[in-house]
């Protein structure tokens, strides 16, 4: 299987201060259609996850702004430019180009 | 809109068989590169993919969990259901459907999930 790696694990975030969560797979996640199926999911405490970012870039809607991601290859990056209260949770990568598919660790995110 | 509901029992006895059922709506099972995935999360720990059924009823397992997991779908009623052989406490999680299109690779829509317990 596919292993995702995320770092830090947990990140401690001033209000309004920019937040950046990496993650680094195993293998590369270009699928043959030249796609790359890497997602980005949020889970608020008590919720399920909810869907931020697909295919590396691309943000769901209703997914503010201020959630943007990166990457290429087996490297990629979720940025929140100004976390905001509601931001707290846990976040995680996953692969869809492998199965089965895979989920990094997670990274806790709070407000310091 | 699309919804998933996950239902099943809450407490299971060791090496009982679990049998969970995903209700959905919103979407058909029949349209072509749709799929339904199981996935849990232990207490406190990361998320871990189970199965997945195809629209086209090709099935899927992790392979660490195969010999104990089937997965099946009743079309007519937007069903999924999933069985899990000889359940361990390790087996302890809140267990999830999802809805997935391009085939696995797009995962989009939860369930609210349902945790399941296993103790004697």
């Amino acid at each position: 299987d596919v292993v995702m790696t995320q770092s830090p694990l947990s990140l401690s975030v001033t209000l309004g201060q920019p937040a950046s969560i990496s993650c680094s797979s195993s293998q590369r996640l270009v699928y043959s259609d030249g796609d790359t199926y890497l997602h980005w999911f949020q889970q608020r405490p008590g919720q399920s996850p909810r869907r931020l970012i697909y295919k590396v870039s691309n943000r769901d809607s209703g997914v503010p702004d201020r959630f943007s991601g990166s990457g290429s290859g087996t490297d990629f990056t979720l940025i929140i430019s100004r976390v905001e209260a509601e931001d707290v949770g846990v976040y995680y990568c996953m692969q869809g180009t492998h199965w089965p598919g895979t989920f990094g660790q997670g990274t806790k995110v709070e407000i310091k | 809109q699309v919804t998933l509901r996950e239902s099943g029992p809450a407490l299971v006895k060791p090496t009982q068989t679990l049998t969970l059922t995903c209700t959905f709506s919103g979407f058909s099972l029949t349209t072509p590169g749709m799929c339904v995935i199981w996935i849990r999360q232990p207490p406190g720990k990361a998320l871990e993919w189970l199965a997945r059924i195809d629209w086209d009823d090709d099935r899927y397992y992790n392979a660490s969990l195969q010999t104990r997991l089937t997965v099946s779908k009743d079309t007519s009623k937007n069903q999924v259901v999933l069985t899990m052989t000889d359940m361990d406490p390790a087996d302890t999680a809140t267990y999830y459907c999802a809805r997935s299109t391009s085939g696995f690779r797009e995962i989009d829509y939860w369930g609210q999930g349902t945790l399941v317990t296993v103790s004697s």
